[in-house]
């Protein structure tokens, strides 16, 4: 089955810092690989979509890459802010094409 | 456009009770969706739709039940609410015939079984 994996729970920076957030994937290649962000009590957010055979995408601070290789993505957010506080969630393309497959989200704090 | 629009925003049931989550779209996407979220947990797929009248499992679908009479609305059933129900649920939708784009989630309904 389709697994998915952010490796950090938690990650605090400062201010002005990039932040770099990583999903991992197993046992197939995904058609799509989208990120959202989550604001406590609210419903995800799409922030950027990245197809397999493009290997990064920019989105003003946002940046996102893609490696069908490493079977990993990353998600960069430069000159971070506090209102970049929140949770990140990365999600994937099930193998049926029918749904997305989401991990179990990074939560991110940046202090000013 | 109001998007996503999921009711209630709480409720409190008692084992053995039954509700529905109503959730509403105006986007005229085909694609719809439930989720449960627990803390710390990611989104957990219950059931989804590819539009009216077609509905399929999810990874976690035991104790509810969909339906989808139409493009626009997709509530998903708990017939006896078990303490295990309790969670967060979002629906979501995407653009039309496209399972892989964006999601648009709702609110969310926050359900405690006691």
């Amino acid at each position: 089955s389709q697994k998915i994996e952010q490796n950090s729970e938690a990650l605090n920076i400062q201010e002005g810092k990039t932040a770099t957030l990583t999903c991992n994937y197993t046992n197939y290649s995904p058609a799509y690989l989208q990120w959202y962000r989550q604001d406590p009590g609210r419903g995800p957010v799409f922030l950027l979509l990245i197809r397999e055979n493009e290997k990064e995408k920019r989105k003003e601070r946002l940046k996102v890459t893609f490696d069908t290789t490493l079977k990993q993505s990353l998600f960069h957010i430069t000159a971070s802010q506090p209102a970049d506080s929140a949770t990140y969630l990365c999600a994937l393309l099930n193998q049926a094409g029918t749904a997305l497959i989401f991990g179990k989200g990074t939560t991110l704090s940046v202090s000013s | 456009n109001a998007g996503v629009t999921q009711t209630p925003k709480f409720r409190i049931l008692k084992i053995g009770q039954s509700m529905t989550l109503q959730c509403t779209q105006d986007m005229n996407h085909n694609y719809m969706y439930w989720y449960r979220q627990d803390p710390g947990m990611g989104l957990k797929l219950i059931y989804y739709s590819v539009g009216a009248g077609i509905t399929d499992k999810g990874e976690v679908p035991n104790g509810y039940n969909v339906s989808r009479s139409t493009t626009e609305d997709f509530p998903l059933r708990l017939e006896l609410a078990a303490p295990s129900q309790t969670s967060v649920y979002f629906c979501a939708s995407s653009s039309p015939g496209l399972a892989g784009y964006e999601q648009f989630f709702g609110p969310g309904t926050r359900l405690t079984v006691l």
